[in-house]
Parts: C-alpha cells; sequence; structure tokens
C-alpha cells in the first residue's frame, strides 16, 4: 500500500518569496516515483515535476525543485520567487513499480495563496 | 498535441438517474485512468486500462459503476443509479507506456452533481 499525507491545508505566501510545500510517503516498493500537481481554481491538475526514487540529484524544473529526503520519505516542493499565478492547490502524488501499485496515489493537498 | 479530452464538462442529475462520461485520451497514450475527486480531496483511482484491458478496478463500486474502452481508445465511465454522494469530479487521465517519469496529462474532469 501507499500513502501520501500533506500536513497543510493552506499557506498564505508574500508575492516574490520562496514557499515550501511539505510531502512525507510510506510504501514498501524499493522503486518509485513521486510526482507534484498543480490544480488551479480551473479544475485541471497540471504536472509540475518529477523525482524518481534512485535518482540522485534532486529534480527540478524552472522555478520549482524538489527536496528529496529518501530516509526521511520526505519530497517537498519548492517554489521560488512567488508568483500571483502560484494560487491554487498542490498536490503530492507517488507511483510504484511493484504490482498493484503501478498507479498514482495522491495526498488530500495543500492550498497556496499567495498574496500581493 | 490535442490533450485528453472529456465531456460534458458539468453535469447535474437528480437521484437514481442515470449518468456517463466520456473520455478521449492522447493519441498514443496506452494507459487510461478514471479517477474520483471529492471536495477538499485529492483524486482517488477508480479504474485503469492498460489499453481495452481493465487492470486494476478494486476501487470501483461495481453495483453501480460500469466502465468500458473500447478498441483500446476512447473510454466511457457510466454510473447507475446514481447517489448524492456520488458527487465529485471524475478526472480521466493518460500516459504512455514505458515512460516512468512522464507526468500523466489529464482531462479538464467533470464535475457532477447529484441533487
Amino acid at each position: 500500500a501507499q500513502k501520501i499525507t500533506q500536513t497543510q491545508p493552506g499557506m498564505f505566501v508574500q508575492e516574490k518569496e520562496a514557499v515550501t510545500l511539505d510531502c512525507t510517503y510510506d510504501t514498501s516498493d524499493q522503486s518509485y516515483g513521486l510526482f507534484w500537481y498543480k490544480q488551479p481554481s480551473s479544475g485541471e491538475m497540471i504536472f509540475l515535476i518529477y523525482q524518481g526514487s534512485y535518482d540522485e540529484q534532486n529534480a527540478t524544473e524552472g522555478r520549482y525543485s524538489l527536496n528529496f529526503q529518501k530516509a526521511r520519505k520526505s519530497a517537498n516542493l519548492v517554489i521560488s520567487a512567488s508568483q500571483l499565478g502560484d494560487s491554487a492547490m498542490y498536490f503530492c502524488a507517488m507511483r510504484g513499480f511493484n504490482f498493484g501499485n503501478e498507479k498514482l496515489t495522491f495526498g488530500t493537498g495543500t492550498r497556496l495563496t499567495i498574496i500581493p | 498535441e490535442a490533450g485528453v479530452v472529456q465531456s460534458p464538462r458539468y453535469k447535474i442529475i437528480e437521484k437514481k438517474q442515470p449518468v456517463a462520461f466520456w473520455c478521449n485520451p492522447i493519441s498514443g497514450h496506452n494507459t487510461l485512468y478514471w479517477y474520483r475527486q471529492n471536495l477538499g480531496q485529492g483524486p482517488e483511482l477508480l479504474i485503469r486500462y492498460e489499453n481495452e484491458e481493465a487492470v486494476d478496478d478494486s476501487q470501483l463500486p461495481k453495483d453501480r459503476f460500469s466502465a468500458e474502452r473500447l478498441k483500446g481508445v476512447d473510454s466511457t465511465l457510466k454510473i447507475q443509479p446514481a447517489e448524492l454522494g456520488d458527487s465529485a469530479v471524475y478526472l480521466c487521465a493518460s500516459s504512455p507506456p514505458g515512460v516512468i517519469g512522464y507526468g500523466y496529462t489529464f482531462g479538464s474532469g467533470t464535475r457532477l452533481t447529484v441533487v
């Protein structure tokens, strides 16, 4: 079984500041992938960044970076220089590679609000 | 490249009525997923298809929900009869074969309201 925990229901951040969204996970798989998605008020799920469990370096995609700490089973999303358009729900998700775990399992999400 | 297309975008029905949702995945994506997202929650998998075969339907309430993916392309998710608790957003997603790090592409979803 896989489980994703996001403990921050909501966050308020000043524009241009960096923000860290927390995510911890639990899985019995040795190999797995971790994802972050953004969901604006319009409802679509937008893929942001991916980290493989055996990747030695933290993933980065533009202003997004993933702080992966395997021993602590955490995969926090860092958004640098936040913008008003970053206001949205953010979901952490994981996918295992063992039989039965080849599906995205999501956390409950964090609502991020950027303040001008 | 067209994204994952879902219809309808919104649906309001009375309880006990049937309802169907349609999904057209990205061309070449052999894996298709139906997720349900309750208000304030993350999406939860209902069913996963590899081509036309349903390989994971363990979370699908089979007494009232059914799904099909004829010819391994389009898919339809049906609820009959609908209950008040079925009100949610139903998301379809697809992914290509053999690419693990590729984020699944989601459609815009169908927001179902059962009254």
